[in-house]
């Protein structure tokens, strides 16, 4: 299996400041045929299902605001909040939909600071 | 928009089996991959096993031996059953879709149901 390794764990960040969340996955999510990263993040808000922001490493999601972005390749990611607003307070996921089983990273928790 | 809405039991007694159908509203169901995942209470997503179009299927290696998924196109509903039930199977369960997009992307989700093992 894939393992997906996000950190940090949790993430205080001030309004207006950047937010950074790392994934690793423990071998490439990279299709060396078609060049794409089967690399996904969702977030997750309290007591809602998760919801796709950006898919393919770095595609955002349609209505998704343009502050938040994907980047990476390989087995490394990130994805950056550059300006924290009050309406980002949730848990980030990171996920692999390369080879079965898909799996997840653990999750990390955006706060207000 | 594709929308999706899991319905089943809410409680499960132990050594049951605990199963779940998904109706989604559109064409997604003739196309892309079909999945379902669950989160335990206050922990992380697990993807449990999809169905594709072609009708096969996989699953997580934690669960194959007790998962099985299947769908009914004429009623656009796939389905989810997991036997010999257990309190460590507690948790909301979610139906997925892929969308043109990526086919393999948990794309549109439903809105989740929690199932309880318990007796």
């Amino acid at each position: 299996d894939i393992v997906m390794t996000q950190s940090p764990e949790s993430l205080a960040v001030s309004l207006g400041e950047r937010a950074t969340i790392n994934c690793k996955s423990s071998q490439s999510v990279l299709n060396s045929i078609n060049n794409k990263n089967y690399l996904a993040w969702y977030q997750q808000k309290a007591g809602q299902p998760p919801k796709v922001l950006i898919y393919w490493a770095s595609t955002r999601e349609s209505g998704v605001p343009d502050r938040v972005s994907g980047s990476g390749s390989g087995a490394d990611f990130t994805l950056t909040i550059s300006s924290l607003q009050a309406e980002d307070v949730a848990t980030y996921y990171c996920q692999q939909y390369h080879i079965a089983p898909w799996t997840f990273g653990q999750g990390t928790k955006v706060e207000i600071k | 928009q594709v929308q999706l809405q899991e319905s089943g039991p809410r409680l499960v007694k132990p050594s049951e089996t605990l199963s779940l159908t998904c109706t989604v509203s559109s064409d997604s169901i003739k196309n892309y991959f079909l999945s379902w995942i669950r989160q335990p209470p206050g922990k992380g997503l697990e993807w449990i096993g999809y169905i594709y179009k072609d009708g096969s299927t996989r699953y997580n290696p934690s669960l194959k031996s007790r998962v099985s998924v299947s769908v009914d196109r004429s009623k656009n509903q796939f389905s989810l059953k997991v036997t010999s039930a257990t309190a460590a199977d507690t948790a909301v369960y979610y139906c997925a879709s892929g969308s043109a997009a990526a086919w393999e992307l948990f794309h549109y989700w439903g809105q989740g149901t929690t199932v309880t093992v318990s007796s």
